[in-house]
């Protein structure tokens, strides 16, 4: 298994540009999420996903687009890139959607927007 | 809402020094907590976790118990080694609005650096 993958590891944006942050997993898990790492403010939830065609709003959703087509895969797509989404991007999976704590992380993608 | 809050870092210690890192909690109920781990490089993994009051989560000599009567989920290691130096970040569990699915609520994180 490879577990939790996200590509690209490093992007810089222009101010404007659109992107689209790749998450897959290969352990079936009905559970995904997305996370936003700045320092100091640990992690905060972008989007999360249920199963798949289920998505809904975490804590900071503005600007961000997700999509369910798939158990496997869960893209996150900025819209207009704005240099306050500079950060580090962690995907995240889970078996149960009760029991997200048992969250398998992806490696991160740093996004720098200038 | 529901919150955490973890001493701040960085701490820097020697090689076989006690550890303990701060972690108090604000929840209406009775949420599970957890320890995470984030070694350079590499994204969050669950180092232990307790689900109710008086619980003691361990893994990897690492341990923290669950007090709810003064909020707390402290985390402690009697020797530390060079290869525990990372992020650790506390954090529970909170349901989202009236749904049955879950989120995690971390804390800000605290970067521990042990020294040969």
């Amino acid at each position: 298994n490879a577990g939790v993958t996200q590509t690209p590891k490093f992007q810089v944006l222009k101010t404007g540009q659109s992107m689209t942050l790749q998450c897959a997993q290969d352990m079936n898990h009905e559970y995904m999420s997305w996370y936003r790492q700045d320092p100091g403010m640990g992690l905060r939830l972008i989007h999360y996903s249920v199963g798949a065609g289920i998505t809904d709003q975490g804590e900071v959703p503005n600007g961000y687009n997700v999509s369910r087509s798939t158990t496997e895969d869960f893209p996150l797509r900025l819209l207009s890139a704005a240099p306050s989404q500079t950060s580090v991007y962690f995907c995240a999976s889970s078996p149960d959607r009760d029991t997200p704590y048992e969250q398998y992380f992806g490696p991160g993608t740093r996004l720098t927007v200038t | 809402g529901n919150s955490v809050t973890q001493m701040e870092g960085p701490v820097t210690l020697s090689e076989e020094a006690f550890l303990t890192i701060n972690c108090t909690y604000t929840a209406t109920g009775y949420p599970s907590l957890f320890w995470y781990v984030q070694y350079p490089g590499e994204g969050l993994q669950l180092l232990l976790k307790a689900t109710k009051a008086d619980d003691k989560g361990s893994n990897k000599g690492f341990e923290a118990t669950y007090r709810k009567e003064t909020t707390s989920f402290h985390l402690e290691k009697g020797s530390v080694q060079v290869s525990d130096s990372a992020v650790y970040f506390c954090a529970l569990s909170d349901r989202i609005g009236y749904s049955s699915a879950s989120k995690i609520i971390f804390g800000s994180g605290t970067r521990l650096s042990i020294r040969p």
